[in-house]
């Protein structure tokens, strides 16, 4: 069976610091990968998807970034965090012709 | 327009109730529906997908209306670990795997003894 891990689980960071959030997938191969957000009050906004090593696409202007440097694993980075860059991280995987599974989360609290 | 939208909530319920979750959704080309589970402070979890001819499984029961756009979710028999978050996402409409999918901001229901 599929397995998604994130780590950390939970962050607090100064602003102005960089941010590092890494996840893992087990037991598929090649899946297509999604960073969300979900912040307080709001639903949850996809960040970035990646359908293969290297390939990256942004839904949406922001101060974060991503890369996928082998088939299972997915990052997502920030060389200055903002306020509002807080939140809870959710990372993805999407069966063929199903919804998405996440893994458990980073909660994220910059201050 | 929002394109996902859902009623907050809470729905407070007895043990036992039938309890009704509505959703409308703004692009008529979108595909794929979905409800999802979310307990506090975890991630989402897959609940059910929605088919065209509408589908159960167990107490829940999953309605679609393309033509109005709509979607539903009914819970019979409430027990309270059904306390929880349900979110309402819809495909984007574009297709294929990398179709995106849009949440709702989800419906607070609350079960008590």
């Amino acid at each position: 069976s599929q397995t998604i891990h994130q780590w950390p689980a939970t962050l607090v960071q100064p602003v102005g610091s960089p941010l590092s959030l890494e996840c893992t997938v087990e037991g598929t191969s090649n899946p297509n990968l999604y960073w969300y957000r979900q912040a307080a009050g709001r639903g949850l906004q996809l960040l970035f998807y990646s359908v293969g090593i290297g390939q990256i696409s942004s839904e949406v202007p922001q101060n974060l970034s991503a890369s996928r440097p082998q088939d299972r694993q997915f990052i997502l980075s920030s060389k200055k965090l903002l306020l509002s860059d807080s939140g809870f991280y959710l990372c993805a995987w999407r069966p063929l012709l199903a919804g998405d599974h996440f893994g458990p989360g980073t909660r994220l609290l910059v201050l | 327009r929002k394109e996902v939208e859902q009623d907050p909530g809470p729905f407070n319920v007895p043990e036992g109730a039938t309890v009704a979750f509505n959703c409308t959704y703004s692009n008529s080309a979108s595909q794929s529906f979905f409800w999802y589970r979310q307990d506090c402070r975890k991630e989402p979890k897959l609940l059910m997908s929605v088919y065209s001819s509408g589908n159960e499984d167990g107490r829940f029961t999953a309605q679609l209306n393309r033509a109005s756009q709509y979607i539903s979710l009914l819970i019979r028999d409430s027990k309270l670990s059904d306390s929880a978050t349900y979110l309402c996402v819809v495909n984007g409409g574009y297709g294929g795997s990398q179709g995106n999918l849009i949440f709702g901001k989800g419906t607070k229901l609350s079960v008590k003894p």
